[in-house]
């Protein structure tokens, strides 16, 4: 596609509910990567993709969170059991991993509220 | 491990002044360095990098940042700012062997007419 696609754009969610947030990155992109921005604070690493294995998962707050990537192109973060601490915009970001310094090309976001 | 700091969290300035936002690393290897703008409700955008050579880079939308290996800084300057350049600023960091962003806490540019 032209850019960096997730979906939803905005998800409520009660309090111990799971959600799903789906990123669909640029085609041919071999990197893939989320993060987490929650309200005043930077962006916090989550987890990225090399192909379809994770190599860092090291930002992963809890074994409530996972992703996966199938066919070195879509990626789903699940959150399972979600907390109010889980409020935050969840954005993913794509790039080539053969191109060192190419730059990341961003999605515009999911808006996560846990009531 | 690499790291960052914005020096300011929130920069407020005249349409047309210049403008300078603070960026400054923390690394044991060489690294990539970047600085992404964020629109209110979108995602972040690359406004400029800088991999290797002339430390003097120029990006999108007039700006320009230079890097200082002896200061470790990287910091963003536009000559005359506009209204549109109201936004969230990030300073990131990469480590070339992995190609991870490390990201700073941001600069709320403010620009006022």
């Amino acid at each position: 596609g032209a850019g960096v696609s997730q979906s939803p754009s905005n998800k409520v969610t009660e309090k111990g509910k799971d959600v799903e947030l789906r990123c669909d990155p640029i085609s041919g992109h071999t990197a893939l990567y989320w993060y987490r921005q929650s309200l005043g604070q930077g962006l916090e690493f989550l987890i990225y993709f090399q192909g379809n294995s994770a190599p860092d998962k090291s930002g992963l707050p809890s074994d409530r969170f996972s992703a996966e990537r199938t066919g070195g192109s879509v990626s789903t973060l699940t959150i399972q059991r979600t907390q109010q601490e889980d409020s935050a915009v969840y954005l993913c970001a794509s790039s080539l991993f053969e191109v060192r310094g190419y730059g990341y090309t961003f999605g515009s976001g999911t808006r996560l509220t846990v009531v | 491990a690499q790291s960052v700091t914005q020096l300011d969290s929130q920069v407020p300035v005249f349409e047309e002044a210049p403008v300078e936002l603070r960026c400054n690393y923390s690394s044991s290897v060489s690294v990539y360095l970047f600085w992404y703008v964020q629109y209110p409700n979108q995602g972040l955008q690359l406004l400029l990098k800088y991999l290797s050579g002339s430390t003097l880079v120029k990006g999108i939308n007039g700006f320009e940042a230079e890097f200082n290996k002896s200061q470790t800084s990287f910091h963003l300057r536009k000559p005359s700012v506009h209204i549109s350049d109201t936004a969230e600023y990030f300073c990131a960091v990469s480590d070339p062997n992995t190609d991870k962003l490390i990201f700073g806490t941001g600069t709320r540019l403010q620009v006022f007419p």
